[in-house]
């Protein structure tokens, strides 16, 4: 069946520095990859997604790369800062076409310490 | 314009019980998902619901079931609980098309504990 594998699953930061999350999935038909962050106790906020079309993708200081043909794509988080400290999932959409389900990745602590 | 919002917060239930959480869509959006995540895990897929009817099911029993209205607002019922299904219950809405299609917005989830 479908899956997402999510790497690390805990990451540590000084503020500032830079932060890599991974993602490989299985199906090569999926065509739509959303990143949540999710704080403790909250509800997960979609941050940034990259659609199959595209290769990378740029908000402020986040970027999303997708790899098609490796079905492989990365979250990067740029100057960091205590705030970005939360889990971070990843997820895709697998063929098919319903449009409510993602394979969600097991997810990454990210701790940013100031 | 709200968000999605669902009820209860938090509830104590125990093993063999039947329950009932409830979400109100974003406006704007015709689809709900449902989504169990257990605690230090990713969400689960449940199932969907587009206009009034079950469109897609993750690997559930029967005993997980759901209903979608029409103003869409949704109702996911569990049947003979079991202390597996101690989770965070999140509901989620998106719309089936359009720029903003595959686009979930979750809500604040409803802590479900089964002793």
């Amino acid at each position: 069946g479908e899956n997402v594998e999510q790497h690390p699953s805990t990451l540590s930061v000084q503020e500032g520095d830079s932060a890599v999350i991974k993602c490989t999935y299985s199906d090569s038909a999926s065509n739509y990859f959303p990143w949540y962050k999710q704080e403790l106790g909250k509800r997960p906020q979609l941050i940034i997604d990259i659609r199959s079309n595209v290769g990378e993708k740029k908000d402020q200081r986040i970027a999303v790369t997708l790899n098609k043909t490796a079905k492989h794509f990365s979250l990067h988080i740029t100057e960091t800062q205590p705030e970005d400290s939360a889990v971070y999932f990843c997820a895709a959409i697998p063929s098919g076409g319903n449009t409510g389900k993602l394979i969600f990745g097991q997810g990454t602590t990210l701790q940013v310490k100031p | 314009e709200t968000g999605v919002t669902q009820s209860p917060t938090h509830l104590i239930k125990t093993r063999g019980q039947q329950v009932t959480l409830r979400c109100s869509s974003q406006s704007g959006h015709n689809t709900v998902s449902w989504y169990q995540q257990a605690l230090g895990q990713g969400p689960q897929f449940i199932f969907q619901y587009y206009r009034e009817e079950e469109n897609g099911r993750g690997n559930f029993p029967p005993r997980f079931s759901g209903l979608q209205f029409p103003n869409y607002s949704s109702e996911l019922n569990v049947n003979a609980l079991e202390l597996d299904d101690s989770a965070l219950y999140l509901c989620a809405s998106s719309s089936v098309q359009g720029s903003g299609a595959n686009v979930l917005t979750f809500g604040a989830g409803s802590r479900l504990t089964v002793l």
